[in-house]
This record gives structure tokens, sequence and C-alpha cells, in this order.
């Protein structure tokens, strides 16, 4: 089992680009997550989703945009790139729901110029 | 709104117990408490997680406060491995969310 994928690992970008960052479990988990951590802070929610076709905001859903097409993937798409989406980006799956212990990929750490 | 407190830092020594403080006042009756950790370049792992009573597996416990507005995970022996971000995690109930607190970094001393 390959666990959470995440790829890139690393991207650079300029102000407005675009950019879709991928997310990928094997583990057939219905609920998936992104989360962007910064400097000295927690974690904090981006996007959900509780299954196929369908997706939530969290905490911080401004600037991104996401979609469940099928159960394995679950891509972050930033539609115009700014400086304060650098970030280190997180997925995360579980089984069924925020509740149940979550897995987590190594991140994407994005740099915003 | 649920928000997790929890202190920057602590410090322990190999093969000492560890218990690391959690404060979640705006705690409701089906909000689960979780905690991951980190290591550095790494993305969390999941340790524990409860509800109203105590909780044990083989990496750590939880201890719930009666009402339930703050709790504590122990590391029975911490080893140098255990040297980690620890963060306290408020499940929101009746949601999807789960709100993390910002953590506290564990050192554990030779």
């Amino acid at each position: 089992n390959a666990g959470v994928t995440q790829t890139p690992k690393f991207q650079v970008l300029k102000t407005g680009q675009s950019m879709t960052l991928q997310c990928a479990q094997d583990m057939n988990h219905e609920y998936m997550s992104w989360y962007r951590q910064d400097p000295g802070m927690g974690l904090r929610l981006i996007h959900y989703s509780v299954g196929a076709g369908i997706t939530d905001q969290g905490e911080v859903p401004n600037g991104y945009n996401v979609s469940r097409s099928t159960t394995e993937d679950f891509p972050l798409r930033l539609l115009s790139a700014a400086p304060s989406q650098t970030s280190v980006y997180f997925c995360a799956s579980s089984r069924q729901g925020a509740r149940q212990p979550q897995h987590f990929g190594d991140g994407t750490r994005l740099s915003i110029l | 709104d649920a928000k997790t407190t929890q202190p920057n830092s602590m410090e322990s020594n190999e093969e000492e117990p560890v218990h690391l403080p959690c404060n979640h006042s705006t705690i409701s009756g089906t909000d689960y408490i979780h905690w991951y950790r980190q290591l550095p370049s790494q993305g969390p792992e999941y340790v524990i997680h409860g509800l109203t009573s105590n909780v044990n597996n083989r990496m750590a416990s939880l201890a719930i406060a009666e009402d339930r507005k703050s709790s504590t995970l122990i590391l029975h022996r911490a080893t140098l491995r255990d040297a980690a971000v620890y963060y306290c995690v408020q499940h929101q109930g009746g949601s999807e969310k789960l709100v993390f607190g910002k953590g506290t970094k564990l050192t554990v001393n030779p």
C-alpha cells in the first residue's frame, strides 16, 4: 500500500499562475481533505470531501477549488496563485469521516513569488 | 468556534513519562478529541482519540477531564523517537471538520 501520495513535493510559482496539487489514496477511503500549514501555526482545513461527487468548504477555502470525481483522487486547484498561498499543503484520508484516524501524505511545499 | 490551546514547548528525559496538556473549553457533547504528532518534513501521524472516557493504545494514553474541557496525552516512557510536535485536535461533532491546535514541540533529552 502506498497510502496517501501527494505530488509534486516542491513547487515554485509566479503570482497569477495556476496549478493543481495532486492527492491520491489507494485505501478505498471515503473521506479526503486538504490542509495548509504555515510557520508557527497548526493545520488549517481548506476543503474536504465525504465521498465521490461531494465536497465542502473548510476553514480557509478562498482561492482554492476542489473536485472529487473518483474515490481515489482529490486534487486541489489554485486558479490564480498569490504570495499569501505560500505554504505547505497536506492531504489526508480516512475510511469514513473526520472522526476516524486520518492518514496524511508527506506534503507539498509551495512557494509563490 | 472550536479552539484548542496547548503549551508551545515541553521537555522530557528519555524513559520518563510525559504528560502533554490541552485545553478545549468550547467543546460540545459530541466533539471528539484527537491527538496527532508530526516529525520534521513529514505529515502528521495519528496517535489516539476519545470522547468521554480514558483511552489507551500501543502508542499512548488519553485522559479526558470529567467536564471534558481539557485532556492530557500521556507517553508512558519517552524515547528519542517521540521528539515531535504534538497536536491536540477537536472534531466538531455534527460536522466533518477537524480543528488543529498550534501544537506542542516535545524535546526528549537522552
